[in-house]
């Protein structure tokens, strides 16, 4: 039933290690994001994937890497993990061009 | 620059007790603003887009309206579980995808 599943919820890894995040939608969606949420509430998008085609890619460093195997799933690796990338990351879906998203439920990275 | 400012960051209201949350936005053309609510420990879920001042919409408790300048979030009458962290996005005229967000304002009511 779920809309925006990722996966996992929690991430707890060291320094310099490299972890990914999946997220898959059934919603139909040809849109799919991620954004990252501070310590301070402020989401700022990352990346944007629409119909498999990257559309928006935001100042983020490039140990940072989307993949979208099909317009359903769109998946983040992050390579040599810092501890400034700790925060919630999600991930969100939508027909391109429309603003109300449909968000994944998060996954809360801490990197220690 | 493009920025939108949302207040107050917190607000506690008694249960019955009506009242407006802001979001203020000083953005290049606006294509449309959105609210959205969030709940702790989830991801934030959409409840209005407005386009033009003057507009307004909906949603049980809620009421959404839009000037020139910002936009409030009624709430009338909240219940306890009304409580979340209501989010304001806007989309600038210059921009197909993407959103700039508020901070939020954190909503608690009190049975």
């Amino acid at each position: 039933d779920t809309a925006v599943s990722q996966t996992p919820k929690y991430l707890v890894t060291q320094m310099g290690n490299d972890k990914s995040i999946k997220c898959e939608q059934n919603l139909g969606h040809d849109t799919m994001y991620w954004y990252k949420q501070d310590s301070k509430k402020f989401l700022k998008i990352m990346f944007s994937y629409n119909n498999k085609e990257l559309i928006i890619n935001e100042t983020v460093p490039n140990r940072f890497s989307p993949k979208s195997p099909d317009k359903a799933h769109l998946n983040l690796h992050i390579n040599s993990l810092e501890l400034g990338d700790s925060a919630v990351y999600f991930c969100a879906s939508s027909f391109a061009g429309t603003h109300g998203y449909t968000f994944g439920s998060g996954t809360r990275l801490t990197v220690v | 620059e493009d920025q939108v400012t949302q207040s107050p960051e917190a607000l506690r209201l008694q249960e019955g007790e009506s009242s407006s949350l802001n979001c203020s936005y000083t953005v290049s053309g606006l294509r449309g603003l959105f609210w959205y609510r969030q709940d702790p420990g989830k991801g934030p879920e959409f409840l209005f887009t407005l386009y033009s001042a003057g507009e307004e919409k909906e949603k049980e408790r809620l009421k959404a309206t839009l000037t020139k300048k910002e936009s409030f979030l009624h709430i009338t009458a909240p219940k306890p579980e009304d409580s979340a962290t209501y989010l304001c996005a806007v989309q600038a005229g210059d921009s197909n995808y993407q959103l700039i967000w508020g901070a939020g304002t954190k909503l608690i009511i009190k049975p």
